[in-house]
C-alpha cells in the first residue's frame, strides 16, 4: 500500500540555520505531494504541494522537489525563524483521492 | 481556502460516555473527512462522510464506535462512543480544496478529546 516515511524527530536548530526534513514515499502511479504544518494547538495547514515529477513547491522560505527518480520530496529551507517552531507533515494524495501522512517532524528552533 | 469551523476545542470526558464533535464548513463540500491524530503520532482516516449516504469506515473503524452524521453540505458530527482513555486523541475535521491535480485537504483546528 502507499507510505511516507519522514525524518524523525525532534530536530533542534538554532536561529538561521538550514532546515532539511527528508521524505520518501511509496505509491501506485504518480500522487501529488505535500507539505503540512501543525503549530500548536491547531489543526493542520498546507505549507506547500508538488503535483508532478521535477514540480517546486515553496511557500513562506520553505522549498521542496517531486524527485520520481529518488521518490522523495525533502523540505528545505535556508534560514529559520523562531516561528517556524512546528510539527511538519509529509503526505501524499493518490490519483484515487487517498491521503496518506508521515508520522510527522517536530521542529524546535531556539533564538 | 474552505474556512472550517470545530467545536469543542477540547474536552475531558469520563469513561463509558460520548462525546460529539461539530464540524462546520462555510462551502458547500461533497466529502467532509475525519480524522485521528493521536499523541506523538501521524493522522489516521476514520471515515469519509458523504451528505445522503453512509459514512465510508476504514479498516478499524466501525460505525457503533464512531457513528457520523453529514445532514447537509456544510456540516458534520463524529461521535465517539464508550469512551476509554485509548479514545484520548486529538479530532480532526478535513476537506478536500478547490481545483485540480490532488487538492490538498482544509483541516479545522481539532478537538482535544481526554477520557479519564
Amino acid at each position: 500500500g502507499d507510505s511516507v516515511t519522514q525524518m524523525e524527530g525532534p530536530v533542534t536548530l538554532s536561529e538561521e540555520a538550514f532546515l532539511t526534513i527528508n521524505c520518501t514515499y511509496t505509491a501506485t502511479g504518480y500522487p501529488s505531494l505535500f507539505w503540512y504544518v501543525q503549530y500548536p494547538g491547531e489543526g493542520l495547514q498546507l505549507l506547500l504541494k508538488a503535483t508532478k515529477a521535477d514540480d517546486k513547491g515553496s511557500n513562506k522560505g520553505f522549498e521542496a522537489t517531486y524527485r520520481k527518480e529518488t521518490t522523495s520530496f525533502h523540505l528545505e529551507k535556508g534560514s529559520v525563524q523562531v516561528s517556524d517552531s512546528a510539527v511538519y507533515f509529509c503526505a501524499l494524495k493518490t490519483n484515487a483521492g487517498k491521503s496518506t501522512f508521515g508520522d510527522g517532524t517536530t521542529l524546535t528552533v531556539k533564538p | 481556502s474552505a474556512v472550517i469551523s470545530q467545536k469543542p476545542s477540547r474536552d475531558i470526558c469520563q469513561r463509558g460516555t460520548s462525546l460529539t464533535i461539530q464540524c462546520q464548513v462555510d462551502s458547500q463540500v461533497t466529502m467532509m473527512f475525519w480524522y485521528r491524530q493521536q499523541p506523538g503520532q501521524s493522522l489516521t482516516l476514520i471515515a469519509t462522510a458523504n451528505q445522503g449516504s453512509e459514512a465510508t469506515y476504514e479498516s478499524g473503524f466501525v460505525i457503533d464506535k464512531f457513528p457520523i452524521s453529514r445532514p447537509n453540505l456544510t456540516f458534520s458530527t463524529l461521535t465517539v462512543s464508550n469512551l476509554s482513555p485509548e479514545d484520548s486523541s486529538i479530532y480532526l475535521c478535513s476537506v478536500e480544496g478547490p481545483g485540480q491535480g490532488g487538492p490538498p485537504l482544509h483541516f479545522g483546528n481539532g478537538t482535544r478529546l481526554t477520557v479519564t
